[in-house]
């Protein structure tokens, strides 16, 4: 099984509607991060967390919430989607220290589309 | 100026070739480097990374940085159809608590052909 999966694999919702991506881990890592990819623009930091009560904005958090459920989980939520968050959204996880923080797995993506 | 640059390419070379692969960055700060591999459809994953300057080595794969040009490569040799991705750099300047900060290039996407 995948140490790092997400759901949907894939969505497509209409403007005005919210909706919330999933994120869960096996590998027993404290921090989560949540990233958007787009054509042109490579990868961004949406939020990360480094524990159950420890949340921050990414670079480009507005539009977008989360909610660390649990140490393994970790949810993206977009509560009034707009077609500009069209986009591949990524799921990664990292141990705490120093290099370990900088080895980032990734989930397998949702494709999200915003009509 | 952004803080890294990667072409995009698209980069086609033949089997067997060796592979160039190149960003540039503008934050001096930065002192961990990686490079991350992403197939189609497929989330990214670490291929190497590297503290400051210097160059290591992994079988087929070599990355090497230069912090005085502020310019890091990496090398594949034979290269195989099975390296077909896109190939992202990443870079973090760990001071401050903030290791958990990737900045990424846009990435190269490479077709090696049979």
């Amino acid at each position: 099984d995948a140490d790092v999966t997400q759901t949907p694999r894939n969505r497509i919702t209409k403007t005005g509607k919210r909706i919330m991506l999933e994120c869960s881990q096996t590998k027993g890592h404290d921090r989560m991060y949540w990233y958007r990819q787009d054509p042109g623009l490579g990868l961004r930091l949406i939020y990360y967390s480094f524990d159950v009560k420890d949340i921050n904005k990414g670079e480009i958090s507005d539009g977008y919430s989360v909610s660390r459920q649990a140490q393994a989980k970790f949810s993206l939520s977009l509560e009034s989607a707009i077609p500009n968050q069209t986009a591949l959204y990524f799921c990664a996880t990292s141990d705490t220290g120093t290099p370990a923080s900088y080895e980032q797995y990734f989930g397998p993506g949702t494709r999200l589309t915003v009509t | 100026q952004k803080e890294v640059e990667q072409d995009p390419g698209p980069l086609s070379v033949p089997e067997g070739a060796i592979v160039s692969l190149n960003c540039t960055y503008s934050n001096s700060a930065f002192q961990y480097f990686m490079w991350y591999r992403q197939y189609s459809r497929k989330g990214p994953e670490l291929l190497m990374y590297t503290y400051s300057s210097g160059n290591k080595e992994d079988g087929r794969f070599t990355a090497q940085v230069d912090k005085s040009s502020k310019y890091i490569s990496l090398f594949i040799r034979d290269s195989q159809p099975s390296d077909s991705a896109t190939y992202l750099c990443a870079m973090t300047a760990p001071r401050g608590g903030s290791n958990y900060k990737l900045t990424f290039g846009k990435g190269t996407l490479l077709t090696v052909n049979p």
